[in-house]
Protein backbone atom coordinates (compact mmCIF):
# COMPACT_ATOMS: atom_id res chain seq x y z
CA UNK A 1 0.00 0.00 0.00
CA UNK A 2 1.55 3.47 -0.60
CA UNK A 3 2.61 5.71 2.16
CA UNK A 4 4.08 8.95 2.76
CA UNK A 5 7.65 8.75 4.22
CA UNK A 6 9.20 11.08 6.18
CA UNK A 7 12.98 11.63 7.06
CA UNK A 8 14.72 11.66 9.70
CA UNK A 9 12.42 10.04 11.92
CA UNK A 10 14.66 11.94 15.00
CA UNK A 11 16.98 14.92 14.27
CA UNK A 12 18.95 16.98 16.94
CA UNK A 13 19.92 19.72 16.20
CA UNK A 14 21.72 23.13 18.17
CA UNK A 15 19.41 26.23 18.73
CA UNK A 16 19.73 28.59 15.95
CA UNK A 17 20.75 25.99 12.86
CA UNK A 18 18.72 25.37 9.92
CA UNK A 19 17.25 21.86 9.85
CA UNK A 20 15.24 20.15 6.85
CA UNK A 21 12.96 17.82 6.94
CA UNK A 22 11.93 15.71 3.68
CA UNK A 23 8.60 13.92 3.01
CA UNK A 24 8.10 11.60 -0.02
CA UNK A 25 4.09 12.07 -0.57
CA UNK A 26 2.17 9.31 -1.89
CA UNK A 27 2.87 9.51 -6.12
CA UNK A 28 -0.30 11.02 -7.37
CA UNK A 29 -1.70 13.09 -4.65
CA UNK A 30 -1.90 16.70 -5.41
CA UNK A 31 -2.55 18.44 -2.14
CA UNK A 32 0.57 18.47 0.62
CA UNK A 33 0.66 19.49 4.30
CA UNK A 34 2.80 19.88 6.74
CA UNK A 35 1.46 19.87 10.76
CA UNK A 36 3.45 19.54 14.31
CA UNK A 37 2.67 18.85 17.63
CA UNK A 38 4.40 19.05 20.90
CA UNK A 39 4.64 16.39 22.94
CA UNK A 40 1.00 15.59 23.91
CA UNK A 41 -0.64 18.30 22.74
CA UNK A 42 -2.65 19.59 19.64
CA UNK A 43 -2.15 18.47 16.03
CA UNK A 44 -1.37 22.22 14.64
CA UNK A 45 -1.45 23.31 10.84
CA UNK A 46 1.96 24.52 9.39
CA UNK A 47 0.81 25.20 6.09
CA UNK A 48 -0.53 23.64 2.94
CA UNK A 49 0.67 22.98 -0.95
CA UNK A 50 -1.25 23.02 -4.06
CA UNK A 51 -0.12 23.49 -7.70
CA UNK A 52 3.45 24.07 -7.00
CA UNK A 53 2.60 27.01 -4.12
CA UNK A 54 1.49 27.76 -0.77
CA UNK A 55 -2.34 27.48 -0.11
CA UNK A 56 -2.88 28.28 3.39
CA UNK A 57 -0.41 28.88 6.53
CA UNK A 58 -0.75 29.62 10.02
CA UNK A 59 0.28 31.87 12.23
CA UNK A 60 2.69 29.51 13.34
CA UNK A 61 4.31 29.74 10.04
CA UNK A 62 6.38 33.05 10.05
CA UNK A 63 9.56 33.73 7.74
CA UNK A 64 11.64 30.99 9.91
CA UNK A 65 9.97 28.16 7.82
CA UNK A 66 10.07 27.65 4.44
CA UNK A 67 8.73 24.59 2.00
CA UNK A 68 9.88 23.52 -1.23
CA UNK A 69 8.75 20.72 -3.68
CA UNK A 70 12.15 20.56 -5.84
CA UNK A 71 11.87 17.88 -7.77
CA UNK A 72 8.34 16.90 -8.37
CA UNK A 73 8.84 13.86 -5.58
CA UNK A 74 10.11 15.72 -2.40
CA UNK A 75 7.99 18.37 -0.10
CA UNK A 76 10.64 20.03 2.16
CA UNK A 77 9.80 21.98 5.11
CA UNK A 78 12.55 24.04 6.29
CA UNK A 79 13.19 25.88 9.59
CA UNK A 80 15.97 28.72 8.90
CA UNK A 81 17.00 29.30 12.58
CA UNK A 82 15.82 26.48 14.90
CA UNK A 83 14.49 27.42 18.42
CA UNK A 84 14.00 26.13 22.15
CA UNK A 85 10.10 26.11 20.91
CA UNK A 86 10.52 24.37 17.47
CA UNK A 87 10.99 21.06 19.58
CA UNK A 88 8.04 18.68 18.46
CA UNK A 89 7.06 15.88 15.96
CA UNK A 90 6.36 17.32 12.57
CA UNK A 91 3.92 15.76 10.24
CA UNK A 92 3.72 15.35 6.63
CA UNK A 93 0.35 14.72 4.81
CA UNK A 94 -0.64 14.43 1.22
CA UNK A 95 -4.39 14.29 -0.49
CA UNK A 96 -5.58 12.83 -3.57
CA UNK A 97 -8.00 14.67 -5.69
CA UNK A 98 -11.87 13.02 -5.18
CA UNK A 99 -14.33 14.66 -7.69
CA UNK A 100 -14.22 18.42 -7.18
CA UNK A 101 -12.96 17.68 -3.74
CA UNK A 102 -9.93 16.69 -1.16
CA UNK A 103 -9.85 12.61 0.01
CA UNK A 104 -8.88 11.65 3.35
CA UNK A 105 -5.10 12.58 3.77
CA UNK A 106 -2.46 9.85 4.53
CA UNK A 107 0.33 10.83 7.14
CA UNK A 108 3.91 10.03 7.25
CA UNK A 109 5.01 8.78 10.91
CA UNK A 110 6.42 11.80 11.66
CA UNK A 111 10.28 13.51 12.16
CA UNK A 112 10.89 14.10 16.04
CA UNK A 113 13.13 17.55 15.70
CA UNK A 114 14.70 17.85 19.43
CA UNK A 115 16.20 21.86 19.52
CA UNK A 116 18.89 21.57 22.61
CA UNK B 1 -11.63 29.55 14.22
CA UNK B 2 -12.35 26.67 11.96
CA UNK B 3 -10.71 24.12 13.92
CA UNK B 4 -12.74 20.96 15.83
CA UNK B 5 -12.74 21.10 19.33
CA UNK B 6 -13.48 17.46 20.83
CA UNK B 7 -15.24 16.94 24.29
CA UNK B 8 -14.39 15.20 26.12
CA UNK B 9 -11.16 15.51 26.33
CA UNK B 10 -10.52 11.88 28.22
CA UNK B 11 -13.04 8.64 28.05
CA UNK B 12 -12.18 5.64 29.55
CA UNK B 13 -14.21 2.73 28.94
CA UNK B 14 -14.23 -1.17 29.78
CA UNK B 15 -14.62 -3.31 26.55
CA UNK B 16 -17.16 -4.29 24.96
CA UNK B 17 -19.20 -0.50 26.13
CA UNK B 18 -19.96 2.06 22.99
CA UNK B 19 -17.46 5.23 22.97
CA UNK B 20 -18.64 8.37 22.02
CA UNK B 21 -16.82 11.28 20.91
CA UNK B 22 -17.78 14.90 20.15
CA UNK B 23 -16.26 17.30 17.64
CA UNK B 24 -17.73 21.17 17.39
CA UNK B 25 -16.58 24.07 15.17
CA UNK B 26 -17.35 27.36 14.44
CA UNK B 27 -17.54 28.18 10.57
CA UNK B 28 -18.14 26.53 7.44
CA UNK B 29 -16.82 22.68 5.95
CA UNK B 30 -16.18 21.27 3.13
CA UNK B 31 -15.74 17.97 4.80
CA UNK B 32 -14.96 17.16 8.32
CA UNK B 33 -12.67 13.69 8.82
CA UNK B 34 -11.86 11.56 11.84
CA UNK B 35 -8.25 10.56 12.80
CA UNK B 36 -6.95 7.75 15.17
CA UNK B 37 -3.15 8.44 16.69
CA UNK B 38 -1.47 5.48 18.93
CA UNK B 39 1.07 7.27 21.03
CA UNK B 40 3.69 8.84 19.55
CA UNK B 41 2.73 7.32 15.86
CA UNK B 42 1.50 9.02 12.83
CA UNK B 43 -2.20 9.59 12.27
CA UNK B 44 -4.34 7.60 10.57
CA UNK B 45 -7.21 8.33 8.78
CA UNK B 46 -10.61 6.76 9.99
CA UNK B 47 -14.02 8.55 8.13
CA UNK B 48 -14.48 11.46 5.80
CA UNK B 49 -17.79 12.76 5.74
CA UNK B 50 -18.81 15.11 3.21
CA UNK B 51 -21.02 18.60 4.52
CA UNK B 52 -23.71 17.06 2.07
CA UNK B 53 -24.02 13.91 4.45
CA UNK B 54 -25.70 13.20 7.57
CA UNK B 55 -24.11 9.57 8.22
CA UNK B 56 -21.59 7.41 7.62
CA UNK B 57 -20.45 4.11 8.79
CA UNK B 58 -17.38 2.16 8.43
CA UNK B 59 -16.99 -1.34 10.67
CA UNK B 60 -17.64 -0.71 14.27
CA UNK B 61 -17.37 3.56 13.64
CA UNK B 62 -20.26 5.52 12.82
CA UNK B 63 -20.18 9.22 12.22
CA UNK B 64 -22.76 11.83 12.06
CA UNK B 65 -22.92 15.25 11.09
CA UNK B 66 -25.53 18.49 12.07
CA UNK B 67 -24.04 20.96 9.83
CA UNK B 68 -26.85 23.30 11.33
CA UNK B 69 -25.62 22.78 14.99
CA UNK B 70 -21.75 22.51 13.54
CA UNK B 71 -21.55 19.64 15.54
CA UNK B 72 -20.20 15.80 14.86
CA UNK B 73 -19.57 12.86 16.69
CA UNK B 74 -17.64 9.30 16.42
CA UNK B 75 -19.25 6.28 18.01
CA UNK B 76 -17.02 3.01 18.25
CA UNK B 77 -19.45 0.31 18.98
CA UNK B 78 -18.22 -2.96 20.91
CA UNK B 79 -14.86 -1.11 22.11
CA UNK B 80 -11.77 -3.68 22.40
CA UNK B 81 -8.29 -2.74 24.48
CA UNK B 82 -6.97 -2.04 20.69
CA UNK B 83 -8.96 1.10 20.33
CA UNK B 84 -6.72 2.88 23.12
CA UNK B 85 -5.27 5.60 21.44
CA UNK B 86 -6.28 9.57 20.49
CA UNK B 87 -9.08 10.34 17.99
CA UNK B 88 -9.12 13.88 16.48
CA UNK B 89 -11.80 15.57 14.42
CA UNK B 90 -10.44 17.35 11.38
CA UNK B 91 -12.35 20.06 9.34
CA UNK B 92 -11.88 20.68 6.25
CA UNK B 93 -12.40 24.33 4.85
CA UNK B 94 -13.35 25.34 1.23
CA UNK B 95 -9.58 26.24 0.67
CA UNK B 96 -6.46 24.16 1.23
CA UNK B 97 -6.39 23.81 5.36
CA UNK B 98 -7.49 20.71 7.44
CA UNK B 99 -6.96 21.28 11.30
CA UNK B 100 -7.34 19.18 13.99
CA UNK B 101 -8.85 19.63 17.48
CA UNK B 102 -7.15 18.61 20.66
CA UNK B 103 -8.69 15.51 20.47
CA UNK B 104 -10.00 12.91 22.73
CA UNK B 105 -7.67 10.24 25.05
CA UNK B 106 -9.45 6.81 25.14
CA UNK B 107 -8.76 4.43 27.52
CA UNK B 108 -10.17 1.23 26.61
CA UNK B 109 -9.71 -1.34 29.52
CA UNK B 110 -9.81 -4.92 29.03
Amino acid sequence: EPEVTQTPSHQVTQMGQEVILRCVPISNHLYFYWYRQILGQKVEFLVSFYNNEISEKSEIFDDQFSVERPDGSNFTLKIRSTKLEDSAMYFCASRAREGTGRAEAFFGQGTRLTVV
Amino acid sequence: SQQGEEDPQALSIQEGENATMNCSYKTSINNLQWYRQNSGRGLVHLILIRSNEREKHSGRLRVTLDTSKKSSSLLITASRAADTASYFCATDGWSNDMRFGAGTRLTVKP
